[in-house]
């Protein structure tokens, strides 16, 4: 299985902070990787597919980099609904799997 | 407006069997994979199970392997998940997702229904 890991696993930020999430697959995912946004009780929401491809209806502040085994989420300037947890995803083989999730908090 | 709700979610005993069901509405069902995941409560998330178009082709999670089918119904626009053989780590809330063709992400998600697998 491929194991997906996300930097930091949580993180403190002020409203129009630039913020970036890493996230490391164990073996090259190619740029079948994708982002997820997650509020309390509520279902995630696909932000960013094949790892640099902004998903229809999200907002241009957020953005996708990387390929192989090495990926980043950047929301360019944080806004206050955007304080939530984030997940990466690779979807290049099965099992697909998820990184253990980024909490963006505010400070 | 896609739709996509669960139900059949509720408290079992150990070693006991549930279905959950998830209707689809808004998009041309028979046209899209679909796929079950699942998030036990304050951890993050699990993909459990993939169904094709035809529902030929399906692939489970090896936490589940054994013990879960994903079926669907595409006169029904509805897919399925019966879980047998069920544990205390089955517990968490499980969400339907419409797969994006092409991608293997899921782009659309239901609400979810919790499953709660306690004596």
């Amino acid at each position: 299985d491929i194991q997906m890991t996300q930097s930091p696993s949580s993180l403190s930020a002020s409203v129009g902070d630039r913020v970036t999430i890493t996230c490391r697959a164990s073996q090259s995912v190619s740029s079948y990787l994708n982002w997820y946004q997650q509020k309390p009780g509520k279902a995630p929401k696909l932000l960013i597919y094949d790892a640099s491809s902004l998903q229809s209806g999200v907002p241009s502040r957020f953005s996708g980099s990387g390929s192989g085994t090495d990926f980043t989420l950047t929301i360019s300037s944080l806004q206050p609904e955007d304080f939530a947890t984030y997940y990466c995803q690779q979807s290049y083989s099965t099992p697909w799997t998820f990184g253990q999730g980024t909490k963006v908090e505010i400070k | 407006e896609v739709q996509l709700v669960e139900s059949g979610g509720g408290l079992v005993q150990p070693g006991g069997s549930l279905r959950l069901s998830c209707a689809a509405s808004g998009f041309t069902f028979s046209s899209y994979e679909m796929n079950w995941v699942r998030q036990a409560p304050g951890k993050g998330l699990e993909w459990v199970s993939y169904i094709s178009i035809s529902g030929t082709t399906i692939y489970y999670a090896d936490s589940v392997k054994g013990r879960f089918t994903i079926s669907r119904d595409n006169a029904k626009n509805s897919v399925y998940l019966q879980m047998k053989s069920l544990r205390a780590e089955d517990t968490a809330v499980y969400y339907c997702a419409r797969d994006y063709s092409g991608y293997d992400s899921f782009e659309y998600w239901g609400q979810g229904t919790l499953v709660t697998v306690s004596s």
